[in-house]
Protein backbone atom coordinates (compact mmCIF):
# COMPACT_ATOMS: atom_id res chain seq x y z
CA UNK A 1 0.00 0.00 0.00
CA UNK A 2 1.36 3.48 -0.68
CA UNK A 3 2.07 5.41 2.21
CA UNK A 4 1.78 8.97 0.66
CA UNK A 5 -1.46 11.22 -0.29
CA UNK A 6 -1.31 13.71 -3.09
CA UNK A 7 -3.88 16.22 -4.50
CA UNK A 8 -5.20 14.36 -8.14
CA UNK A 9 -4.53 17.15 -10.20
CA UNK A 10 -2.51 20.71 -10.15
CA UNK A 11 -2.34 23.65 -12.90
CA UNK A 12 0.67 25.67 -13.18
CA UNK A 13 1.32 28.48 -15.46
CA UNK A 14 4.19 27.83 -17.92
CA UNK A 15 7.53 29.84 -16.51
CA UNK A 16 5.93 29.30 -12.85
CA UNK A 17 7.35 27.29 -10.33
CA UNK A 18 5.33 23.74 -9.84
CA UNK A 19 4.98 23.15 -6.02
CA UNK A 20 4.21 19.93 -5.72
CA UNK A 21 2.54 18.71 -2.12
CA UNK A 22 3.06 14.92 -0.21
CA UNK A 23 1.73 14.08 3.20
CA UNK A 24 3.78 10.87 4.36
CA UNK A 25 2.70 11.11 7.81
CA UNK A 26 3.77 7.46 9.04
CA UNK A 27 7.53 7.49 7.38
CA UNK A 28 9.75 5.61 9.79
CA UNK A 29 13.50 6.62 9.91
CA UNK A 30 15.12 5.07 7.30
CA UNK A 31 12.53 5.90 4.70
CA UNK A 32 13.91 7.53 1.61
CA UNK A 33 11.42 10.20 -0.30
CA UNK A 34 11.59 9.46 -3.82
CA UNK A 35 9.97 11.50 -6.63
CA UNK A 36 9.07 9.75 -10.04
CA UNK A 37 6.93 11.20 -13.20
CA UNK A 38 5.48 10.08 -16.25
CA UNK A 39 4.51 11.62 -19.24
CA UNK A 40 1.91 10.10 -21.14
CA UNK A 41 2.66 6.33 -22.98
CA UNK A 42 6.40 6.31 -21.43
CA UNK A 43 7.78 4.99 -18.83
CA UNK A 44 8.54 6.83 -15.05
CA UNK A 45 11.64 9.09 -14.37
CA UNK A 46 13.44 9.48 -11.62
CA UNK A 47 13.52 12.95 -10.41
CA UNK A 48 14.88 13.69 -7.29
CA UNK A 49 15.29 11.86 -3.78
CA UNK A 50 15.99 12.47 -0.13
CA UNK A 51 16.47 11.57 3.46
CA UNK A 52 16.22 14.56 5.40
CA UNK A 53 18.03 17.43 4.10
CA UNK A 54 16.54 19.49 1.07
CA UNK A 55 17.69 18.25 -2.15
CA UNK A 56 18.34 19.78 -5.52
CA UNK A 57 19.60 18.64 -8.90
CA UNK A 58 19.29 19.87 -12.67
CA UNK A 59 15.46 19.08 -12.78
CA UNK A 60 13.87 19.52 -9.47
CA UNK A 61 14.21 20.79 -5.79
CA UNK A 62 13.11 18.62 -2.91
CA UNK A 63 12.05 20.27 0.51
CA UNK A 64 11.14 18.09 3.47
CA UNK A 65 9.69 19.18 6.74
CA UNK A 66 11.84 19.14 9.58
CA UNK A 67 9.62 16.08 11.09
CA UNK A 68 9.65 14.97 7.67
CA UNK A 69 6.14 14.08 7.72
CA UNK A 70 5.65 15.96 4.66
CA UNK A 71 7.36 17.30 1.32
CA UNK A 72 7.25 19.87 -1.39
CA UNK A 73 8.87 18.87 -5.23
CA UNK A 74 9.53 22.04 -6.97
CA UNK A 75 10.15 22.81 -10.70
CA UNK A 76 11.36 26.21 -10.90
CA UNK A 77 9.81 27.09 -14.06
CA UNK A 78 7.56 24.74 -15.38
CA UNK A 79 7.33 24.29 -19.35
CA UNK A 80 4.80 22.41 -20.98
CA UNK A 81 6.95 19.49 -21.63
CA UNK A 82 6.63 18.84 -17.23
CA UNK A 83 3.04 18.13 -17.89
CA UNK A 84 2.97 14.85 -16.46
CA UNK A 85 2.09 12.76 -13.65
CA UNK A 86 4.15 12.64 -10.49
CA UNK A 87 4.96 10.58 -8.08
CA UNK A 88 6.09 10.78 -4.36
CA UNK A 89 7.12 7.72 -2.84
CA UNK A 90 8.31 6.85 0.88
CA UNK A 91 10.71 3.80 0.10
CA UNK A 92 13.87 1.77 2.37
CA UNK A 93 14.32 -1.23 0.68
CA UNK A 94 12.33 -4.23 -1.47
CA UNK A 95 9.05 -3.23 -3.32
CA UNK A 96 8.44 0.33 -4.96
CA UNK A 97 4.79 1.30 -4.91
CA UNK A 98 3.43 3.63 -6.68
CA UNK A 99 0.20 5.70 -5.71
CA UNK A 100 -2.02 7.23 -7.74
CA UNK A 101 0.38 10.96 -7.99
CA UNK A 102 -0.42 14.19 -9.09
CA UNK A 103 -1.29 14.88 -12.43
CA UNK A 104 0.16 18.44 -13.34
CA UNK A 105 -1.20 20.15 -16.31
CA UNK A 106 1.12 23.36 -17.21
CA UNK A 107 -0.49 25.91 -19.08
CA UNK A 108 1.16 28.70 -22.00
CA UNK B 1 22.06 -0.82 -24.71
CA UNK B 2 22.58 2.10 -22.63
CA UNK B 3 18.78 1.37 -21.39
CA UNK B 4 16.47 -0.90 -20.09
CA UNK B 5 15.33 -3.04 -23.09
CA UNK B 6 11.69 -4.62 -23.09
CA UNK B 7 10.73 -7.13 -26.23
CA UNK B 8 8.19 -6.81 -27.57
CA UNK B 9 6.67 -3.35 -28.19
CA UNK B 10 3.68 -4.63 -29.06
CA UNK B 11 1.94 -8.03 -28.09
CA UNK B 12 -1.52 -9.06 -29.63
CA UNK B 13 -2.85 -12.33 -28.32
CA UNK B 14 -6.06 -14.30 -28.38
CA UNK B 15 -7.42 -15.49 -24.75
CA UNK B 16 -6.24 -18.55 -23.30
CA UNK B 17 -3.21 -18.44 -24.99
CA UNK B 18 0.26 -17.94 -23.30
CA UNK B 19 2.78 -15.07 -23.78
CA UNK B 20 6.01 -14.38 -22.91
CA UNK B 21 7.62 -10.70 -22.30
CA UNK B 22 11.18 -10.43 -22.21
CA UNK B 23 13.23 -7.49 -19.88
CA UNK B 24 17.03 -6.82 -20.64
CA UNK B 25 17.81 -4.69 -17.68
CA UNK B 26 21.20 -2.36 -17.34
CA UNK B 27 24.02 -4.37 -17.45
CA UNK B 28 25.24 -4.40 -13.58
CA UNK B 29 22.07 -3.79 -12.51
CA UNK B 30 21.23 -6.42 -9.56
CA UNK B 31 18.05 -5.13 -9.11
CA UNK B 32 14.86 -5.75 -11.22
CA UNK B 33 10.96 -5.10 -10.98
CA UNK B 34 7.61 -5.59 -12.82
CA UNK B 35 4.99 -3.53 -13.02
CA UNK B 36 1.56 -3.09 -14.29
CA UNK B 37 -0.14 -0.39 -15.80
CA UNK B 38 -3.99 -0.77 -17.01
CA UNK B 39 -5.45 2.46 -19.61
CA UNK B 40 -5.52 5.41 -17.54
CA UNK B 41 -5.04 3.36 -14.21
CA UNK B 42 -1.51 3.80 -11.77
CA UNK B 43 1.13 1.41 -11.82
CA UNK B 44 0.74 -2.09 -10.10
CA UNK B 45 3.56 -3.95 -8.87
CA UNK B 46 3.89 -7.63 -9.88
CA UNK B 47 7.30 -8.77 -8.77
CA UNK B 48 10.70 -7.90 -7.65
CA UNK B 49 14.13 -9.58 -8.12
CA UNK B 50 17.25 -8.49 -5.86
CA UNK B 51 20.31 -10.19 -6.59
CA UNK B 52 20.61 -14.12 -5.53
CA UNK B 53 17.49 -13.24 -2.94
CA UNK B 54 14.03 -15.09 -3.70
CA UNK B 55 11.46 -12.63 -5.47
CA UNK B 56 9.14 -10.86 -3.85
CA UNK B 57 6.15 -11.88 -5.55
CA UNK B 58 3.24 -10.92 -3.45
CA UNK B 59 1.81 -8.43 -6.67
CA UNK B 60 1.50 -11.48 -8.87
CA UNK B 61 -3.00 -11.31 -9.14
CA UNK B 62 -2.69 -15.11 -10.05
CA UNK B 63 -1.34 -18.09 -10.03
CA UNK B 64 -1.26 -17.86 -14.23
CA UNK B 65 1.79 -15.33 -14.09
CA UNK B 66 5.26 -16.09 -13.18
CA UNK B 67 8.46 -14.58 -13.73
CA UNK B 68 12.12 -15.40 -13.99
CA UNK B 69 15.61 -14.06 -14.17
CA UNK B 70 18.39 -16.05 -15.39
CA UNK B 71 21.72 -15.80 -14.37
CA UNK B 72 20.75 -12.26 -12.90
CA UNK B 73 20.14 -10.94 -15.98
CA UNK B 74 17.42 -10.99 -18.21
CA UNK B 75 13.96 -11.45 -17.38
CA UNK B 76 10.99 -12.89 -18.50
CA UNK B 77 7.34 -12.69 -17.72
CA UNK B 78 4.90 -15.60 -18.45
CA UNK B 79 1.04 -15.01 -18.44
CA UNK B 80 -0.49 -18.37 -19.23
CA UNK B 81 -4.30 -18.65 -20.55
CA UNK B 82 -4.42 -15.30 -21.49
CA UNK B 83 -7.75 -13.68 -20.30
CA UNK B 84 -9.39 -9.74 -21.32
CA UNK B 85 -8.35 -8.42 -18.43
CA UNK B 86 -4.63 -9.04 -18.62
CA UNK B 87 -5.05 -6.21 -21.52
CA UNK B 88 -2.05 -3.48 -20.13
CA UNK B 89 1.19 -1.98 -20.33
CA UNK B 90 4.07 -4.71 -18.32
CA UNK B 91 6.50 -2.01 -17.46
CA UNK B 92 10.02 -3.38 -16.60
CA UNK B 93 12.87 -1.50 -14.49
CA UNK B 94 16.02 -2.15 -12.80
CA UNK B 95 18.48 -0.33 -10.50
CA UNK B 96 21.89 -0.98 -8.94
CA UNK B 97 20.52 -1.84 -5.86
CA UNK B 98 18.62 -0.59 -2.67
CA UNK B 99 18.16 2.37 -2.47
CA UNK B 100 18.92 3.05 -6.23
CA UNK B 101 16.77 5.06 -8.87
CA UNK B 102 15.22 2.98 -10.74
CA UNK B 103 15.39 2.91 -15.12
CA UNK B 104 11.92 1.94 -16.78
CA UNK B 105 11.81 0.39 -20.27
CA UNK B 106 9.52 1.45 -22.68
CA UNK B 107 6.90 -1.46 -21.65
CA UNK B 108 5.37 -3.79 -23.73
CA UNK B 109 1.45 -3.06 -24.73
CA UNK B 110 -0.16 -6.74 -24.28
CA UNK B 111 -3.75 -7.04 -25.98
CA UNK B 112 -5.88 -9.53 -25.59
CA UNK B 113 -8.21 -9.96 -27.92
Amino acid sequence: DAKTTQPPSMDCAEGRAANLPCNHSTISGNEYVYWYRQIHSQGPQYIIHGLKNNETNEMASLIITEDRKSSTLILPHATLRDTAVYYCIVYNTGKLIFGQGTTLQVKP
Amino acid sequence: GAGVSQSPSNKVTEKGKDVELRCDPISGHTALYWYRQSLGQGLEFLIYFQGNSAPDKSGLPSDRFSAERTGGSVSTLTIQRTQQEDSAVYLCASSLGSFEKLFFGSGTQLSVL
